[in-house]
């Protein structure tokens, strides 16, 4: 069946723009995950959504960075005034179970973004 | 809060000999750990993981690890590695009710034949 898309693949901003990232999820997984993987940095969580509760939004890095989840299903990274340590490969990921870390995510193959 | 260290950025093996990947992990409660591969232009890919139950844990393409509480790590290992092998891993850990993942550096996995 198919997995977790994102999209776009690739997307060259230029500072100051704002930019919006999509996911689609694996039909039925009621958890969703947004990582950042920087060159050489291992993946850094920034948003966590489960079903209709409220996200926990604990690991995003600053107040220009918005996530939201609409109707249990795709979601979209908003990165407002985008800066060039911005510049990541953004991950989306998926899991299929209510008590989602004990399950394995199911990840898409990310958006490299490159602020300019 | 958790975290793991991966201690190798590289690690380097000849085919057919057996590979270890490590990762050491700092959780103060009682750890579910996860190894992932990321194969080059593709997305990470589930490996294995422990919740509960035996150290040692089976997971794809032939890989193990062992979870030790007393060394908090929880190394990869393959008796014998083939050069398809060749992808980046990543090791993660997380606690019962904490949606963040936290994932280890990466480890580039490198296969010789």
């Amino acid at each position: 069946g198919a997995g977790v898309s994102q999209s776009p693949s690739n997307k060259v901003t230029e500072k100051g723009k704002d930019v919006e990232l999509r996911c689609d999820p694996i039909s039925g997984h009621t958890a969703l995950y947004w990582y950042r993987q920087s060159l050489g940095q291992g993946l850094e969580f920034l948003i966590y959504f489960q079903g209709n509760s409220a996200p926990d939004k604990s690991g995003l890095p600053s107040d220009r960075f918005s996530a939201e989840r609409t109707g249990g299903s795709v979601s979209t990274l908003t990165i407002q005034r985008t800066q060039q340590e911005d510049s990541a490969v953004y991950l989306c990921a998926s899991s299929p179970r209510r008590i989602a870390h004990t399950y394995e995510q199911y990840f898409g193959p990310g958006t490299r973004l490159t602020v300019t | 809060a958790q975290s793991v260290a991966q201690p190798e950025d590289q690690v380097n093996v000849a085919e057919g000999n057996p590979l270890t990947v490590k990762c050491t992990y700092s959780v103060s409660g009682n750890p579910y750990l996860f190894w992932y591969v990321q194969y080059p232009n593709r997305g990470l890919q589930f490996l294995l993981k422990y919740i509960t139950g035996d150290n040692l844990v089976k997971g794809s393409y032939g890989f193990e690890a062992e979870f030790n509480k007393s060394q908090t790590s929880f190394h990869l290992k393959k008796p014998s590695a083939l050069v398809s092998d060749s992808a980046l891993y990543f090791c993660a850990v997380t606690l019962r009710g904490n949606n963040d993942m936290r994932f280890g550096a990466g480890t580039r996995l490198t296969v010789k034949p």
